[in-house]
């Protein structure tokens, strides 16, 4: 199994372009999730998935939209990047939602938006 | 709610010494409780983590915590340090049931241990 794997490793956008960051796992988990890591604040859940078809916002999900259209992928669109939006971003899955089963994490897209 | 403090945000100690990291969570029901690292430039790796069974869980890489419902924590310690534990650390909570999906983070201890 590849895990949960992320692409890009690393990106640098201009204020107002768009992208999507890529998130897939092979281990046919139910719930993924977003996350955002800044200095200082831990990390932070940006949006969730818990099954296809079904997704919702975390505490900090303003200026990004996702979708869920296989158990496998769960990319995080960033509509018009902001200089606010710099930081490293984690996607994670396991196998069910609600449970106190592990989280797998990716190994983060560093994001640069000047 | 649910929410997670990590007492110190960065932790210093010599090689060979105890690593005591501390977290203290805050849970309406009974907690799972997660603690992660994350080595430089890598993901977060889960270390170890509580589900209502023993209190005291043991990890990889010779750390263990204890749950103390009483105190409400979940502290981390190693009895001697490695060079190799230089790292940030995390600690988690989550719940199960209803409608709550999400595992709340601390802000991180970063822990650097001295030769």
């Amino acid at each position: 199994n590849a895990g949960v794997t992320q692409t890009p490793k690393f990106q640098v956008l201009k204020t107002g372009q768009s992208m999507t960051l890529q998130c897939a796992q092979d281990m046919n988990h139910e719930y993924m999730s977003w996350y955002r890591q800044d200095p200082g604040m831990g990390l932070r859940l940006i949006h969730y998935s818990v099954g296809a078809g079904i997704t919702d916002q975390g505490e900090v999900p303003n200026g990004y939209n996702v979708s869920r259209s296989t158990t496998e992928d769960f990319p995080l669109r960033l509509l018009s990047a902001a200089p606010s939006q710099t930081s490293v971003y984690f996607c994670a899955s396991r196998k069910y939602a609600g449970t106190g089963l592990e989280q797998y994490f990716g190994p983060g897209t560093r994001l640069t938006v000047t | 709610a649910q929410s997670v403090t990590q007492l110190g945000s960065h932790v210093s100690v010599s090689e060979g010494a105890l690593v005591l990291l501390r977290c203290n969570y805050s849970s309406s029901v009974p907690p799972y409780l997660f603690w992660y690292v994350q080595y430089p430039n890598q993901g977060l790796q889960l270390l170890l983590k509580y589900t209502s069974a023993a209190t005291l869980v043991k990890g990889i890489n010779g750390f263990e915590a204890e749950f103390k419902k009483s105190e409400t924590s979940f502290h981390l310690t190693k009895p001697s340090a490695h060079m190799s534990d230089a790292a940030e650390y995390f600690c988690a909570v989550s719940h199960s049931g209803g409608s709550n999906y999400k595992l709340t983070f601390g802000k991180g201890t970063l822990l650097t241990v001295n030769p």
